[in-house]
């Protein structure tokens, strides 16, 4: 069945560092891929979003790459802040029905400052 | 405009117990979800709701049910509560058309 993975489940990195997480997904024919951050206690919150018809997209301190050939896309965080620390998923839409989101398993992230 | 809005916010059942999660919306969107969130294993969708009057299941639908009561309203039904049900529970909206799925601030259910 349709399946995203997810890597690594942890992340520690330094203020000021960059973070990058990454995203394998099945499906080829997925076509969009949101990146939600949810902080302790707190609902998931989408950060950002790219669809298969761009390779890349920014937004300030925040990148997604999409490689649709290797079925891979990546989240990178620049000059990383402790207000980041929070676990990171990625998705992918399936293609088995309407705007239904396969979801990674988190990325646990923790910015020391 | 609250968005998302989940009840209740905690719940203890016994085995074989029955409650519903209520959820509601009021950003007018068309598609409705639930889904499960367990220690490692990220979200998964439970049901969902692509238009007022229409539920489809998700991947892990066995052991409940749902009512989409209106174009706000999407209930979630646990008829026999088990232990594996224990789980944090979120509803989320969205635009047809539109990807962004919005959550509720979730339901955190304990089967004992």
């Amino acid at each position: 069945g349709e399946n995203v993975e997810q890597h690594p489940s942890t992340l520690s990195v330094q203020e000021g560092d960059s973070a990058v997480i990454k995203c394998t997904y099945s499906d080829s024919a997925s076509n969009y891929f949101p990146w939600y951050k949810q902080e302790l206690g707190k609902r998931p919150q989408l950060i950002i979003d790219i669809r298969s018809n761009v390779g890349e997209k920014k937004d300030q301190r925040i990148a997604v790459t999409l490689n649709k050939t290797a079925k891979h896309f990546s989240l990178h965080i620049t000059e990383t802040q402790p207000e980041d620390s929070a676990v990171y998923f990625c998705a992918a839409r399936g293609s088995g029905g309407y705007n239904k989101l396969i979801f990674g398993a988190g990325t646990r992230l923790a910015v020391h400052p | 405009n609250a968005g998302v809005t989940q009840t209740p916010k905690f719940q203890v059942l016994k085995t074989g117990q029955s409650m519903t999660l209520q959820c509601a919306q009021d950003m007018n969107h068309n598609s409705m979800y639930w889904y499960r969130q367990d220690p490692g294993m990220g979200l998964r969708l439970i049901y969902y709701s692509a238009s007022e009057g229409t539920t489809d299941k998700g991947e892990v639908p066995n052991g409940y049910n749902v009512s989409r009561l209106n174009k706000r309203e999407f209930s979630l039904r646990l008829e026999s509560a088990a232990p594996s049900q224990t789980s944090v529970y979120f509803c989320a909206s969205s635009e047809s058309g539109n990807n962004e799925q919005f959550f509720g601030p979730g339901t955190r259910l304990t089967v004992l």
